[in-house]
């Protein structure tokens, strides 16, 4: 079936570091591939939409600036979380789809934490 | 009124109890209806998908009415294993983003 793999799946970084997050399809391409945060006991939030080649879309209340996504391969989106604070310490998913006919895989989530 | 609903529970169900719940969603084009599972700390993964006419698979049986808008899980039989999250999934038919439930947590009591 299809896999995606997400890399790393544990961080830790400083205040005002950045850090980068890989999400990879392994058997397929993916044509589109979302970034979900979720925060303890709640619900999955979307915070962008990358389709390969082109911009990413954010969704309202997403700063652009500090979440930067580039997918510039039908392989591989990587979320960069810029001048990271505390309050962006949270558990970190991507999905990939290459496609309706494939669904929806995730990846096995990046959690980070912000010291 | 939020894209996708879901009572956030918990639901503290007996083993060997049935038990169902329902998701509605406010948009009426929405095309595409999944149930996920997400353990604790984990990465949700897919449950089943839910199509128009119903399906089942072993204990668990999804149900979709478009006209009142909800979809609908239920799990008979309930095993210690099923304690999760069960998120309700719907993708919106302009973007194919998925759209998520805040999910209902299920507690099986042994």
């Amino acid at each position: 079936g299809a896999v995606v793999s997400q890399h790393p799946s544990r961080v830790i970084c400083k205040s005002g570091t950045s850090v980068k997050i890989e999400c990879r399809s392994l058997d397929f391409q993916a044509t589109t591939m979302f970034w979900y945060r979720q925060f303890p006991k709640k619900s999955l939030m979307l915070m962008a939409t990358s389709n390969e080649g082109s911009k990413a879309t954010y969704e309202q209340g997403v700063e652009k600036d500090k979440f930067l996504i580039n997918h510039a391969s039908l392989t591989l989106s990587t979320l960069t979380v810029t001048s990271a604070h505390p309050e962006d310490s949270s558990f970190y998913i991507c999905s990939a789809s290459g496609g309706s006919s494939y669904g929806y895989t995730f990846g096995s989530g990046t959690r980070l934490t912000v010291v | 009124r939020k894209e996708v609903e879901q009572d956030p529970g918990p639901f503290n169900v007996p083993e060997g109890a049935t038990v169902a719940f329902n998701c509605t969603y406010s948009n009426s084009a929405s095309q595409s209806f999944f149930w996920y599972r997400q353990d604790c700390r984990k990465e949700p993964k897919l449950l089943m998908s839910v199509y128009s006419s119903g399906n089942e698979d072993g204990r668990f049986t999804a149900q979709l009415n478009r006209a009142s808008q909800y979809i609908s899980l239920l799990i008979r039989d309930s095993k210690l294993s099923d304690s999760a999250t069960y998120l309700c999934v719907v993708t919106r038919d302009r973007d194919d983003k998925i759209i998520f439930g805040k999910g209902t947590r299920l507690h099986i009591l042994p």
